[in-house]
């Protein structure tokens, strides 16, 4: 597509339970990124994928997040058992490659709120 | 890890006053972008530039990778370059971004 898709663009959800985040990269990004804006913050890094492997992990804040890449374009990121303190706007970002010569390009987010 | 700090936090302005916009990063980078949070929360790219300088419209950016530090100049401001504006710098895949800076330009 023309630009980075998510969806859904707004998600509210029970504590307790299960939600998925889907990202669309620009076509023929192999490099796919997933941040967490949480209320008036910055940007936090959550996990990068090269292709379908994801080399980096270390962003990820408990392990009830996980996410997943498949056939080398669409991610789904999954937040297992939501918490109060899961809310916050998640942003997926894609790029021609990892190298960090290129440029990131950002979907406009989806605004998760866990009640 | 590497450290970004954007100046200032927050910043007036009357519309058409021109503004310089400072991100300092503590360490070596591949790359550094500028990014404008616009109020509906999308990211928009402003410039991509790991060194040197880049002009856009009313926009311009440097960056001075030697001495890590890069600057956003903002000329003739306008109501719609009010939002967040963000400085990122790039290391081998993994994007840090500074606080930002809370920009509104008044009519």
């Amino acid at each position: 597509g023309a630009g980075v898709s998510q969806s859904p663009s707004n998600k509210v959800t029970e504590k307790g339970k299960d939600v998925e985040l889907r990202c669309d990269p620009i076509s023929g990004h192999t490099a796919l990124y997933w941040y967490r804006q949480s209320l008036g913050q910055g940007l936090e890094f959550l996990i990068y994928f090269q292709g379908n492997s994801a080399p980096d992990k270390s962003g990820l804040p408990s392990d009830r997040f996980s996410a997943e890449r498949t056939g080398g374009s669409v991610s789904t990121l999954t937040i297992q058992r939501t918490q109060q303190e899961d809310s916050a706007v998640y942003l997926c970002a894609s790029s021609a490659d990892t190298g960090s010569y290129n440029e990131q390009f950002f979907g406009p987010g989806t605004r998760l709120t866990v009640l | 890890g590497i450290q970004v700090e954007q100046s200032p936090p927050d910043l007036i302005l009357q519309e058409g006053a021109n503004s310089t916009l400072r991100c300092n990063f503590s360490d070596s980078v591949n790359n550094l972008q500028w990014f404008h949070q616009n109020p509906w929360g999308q990211l928009i790219n402003l410039f991509y530039i790991p060194s040197g300088t880049k002009q856009n419209g009313r926009l311009s950016a440097t960056t001075v990778a030697t001495e890590r530090y890069s600057l956003l100049y903002i000329s003739s401001s306008q109501t719609t370059d009010s939002g967040v504006y963000f400085c990122a710098v790039l290391i081998w895949g993994d994007m840090r971004f500074g606080a930002g800076t809370r920009l509104t330009v008044k009519p």
